[in-house]
């Protein structure tokens, strides 16, 4: 059974504060995607690396695959109250069927 | 935007009775899949579904659960006879050629 380990479970820091969520395997994947998900709401995919290494950056957020791909990381820079929510990462394989293994989250709450 | 959508938002039914959750995919998106959320827990995969037939199924995906595109917009989740630990949230998901999977908001399934 593949397993997404991601840390820490819950976060908590101020506005204007740096953090940084992690998600680790034992299993190398091909992708792994970084998902944002409100209450009630379902996931929203925020990025995709497929790349051993790659680094992408969507405005405040550097998102990292590590080189074996079998873990990534999730950078904010200046965290502000509006992104605040629960980061899942996902891992899949290639074949057509987007099967994801999802970490159970961080839930992050930036505080004004 | 298109978007995946979900009907009903929230059922609540009695153990031992059918259910069945309804999506409509993205319109021009080929594969589709059924993940679900117990309440605090990990987004699990359930079911992938290609070209009118199941491509790969979990094992939680047993043969109380069923799934079917009727009418080429509809593509429906089924539990035939609902168990107290069915009660979760049901994520209905398409994917765009780009590889990215658009989840719908969800069904929340209550299970009394």
């Amino acid at each position: 059974t593949q397993l997404l380990e991601q840390s820490p479970q819950f976060l908590s820091i101020q506005e204007g504060e740096n953090l940084t969520v992690y998600c680790n395997s034992s299993s190398v994947f091909s992708s792994l995607q970084w998902y944002r998900q409100e209450p009630g709401e379902g996931p929203v995919l925020l990025v995709t690396v497929v790349t051993g290494g790659e680094v992408k950056k969507l405005k405040r957020l550097t998102f990292q695959f590590g080189d074996a791909r079998k873990d990534s990381s999730l950078h904010i820079t200046a965290a502000q109250p509006g992104d605040t929510g629960l980061y899942l990462c996902a891992g899949g394989w290639q074949g057509g069927s987007e099967k994801l293994v999802f970490g159970k989250g961080t839930k992050l709450t930036v505080n004004p | 935007e298109p978007e995946v959508t979900q009907t009903p938002s929230h059922q609540v039914t009695q153990m031992g009775q059918e259910v069945i959750l309804r999506c409509v995919p993205i319109s021009n998106h080929l594969y589709f899949y059924w993940y679900r959320q117990i309440l605090g827990q990990k987004v699990e995969f359930l079911v992938s579904f290609y070209n009118n037939e199941i491509s790969e199924k979990s094992e939680i995906f047993d043969d109380q659960f069923s799934v079917e595109r009727p009418d080429g917009s509809n593509f429906t989740l089924k539990i035939r006879s609902t168990k107290l630990e069915d009660s979760a949230m049901y994520f209905c998901a398409s994917v765009a050629n780009t590889g990215e999977l658009f989840f719908g908001e969800g069904s929340r399934l209550t299970v009394l």
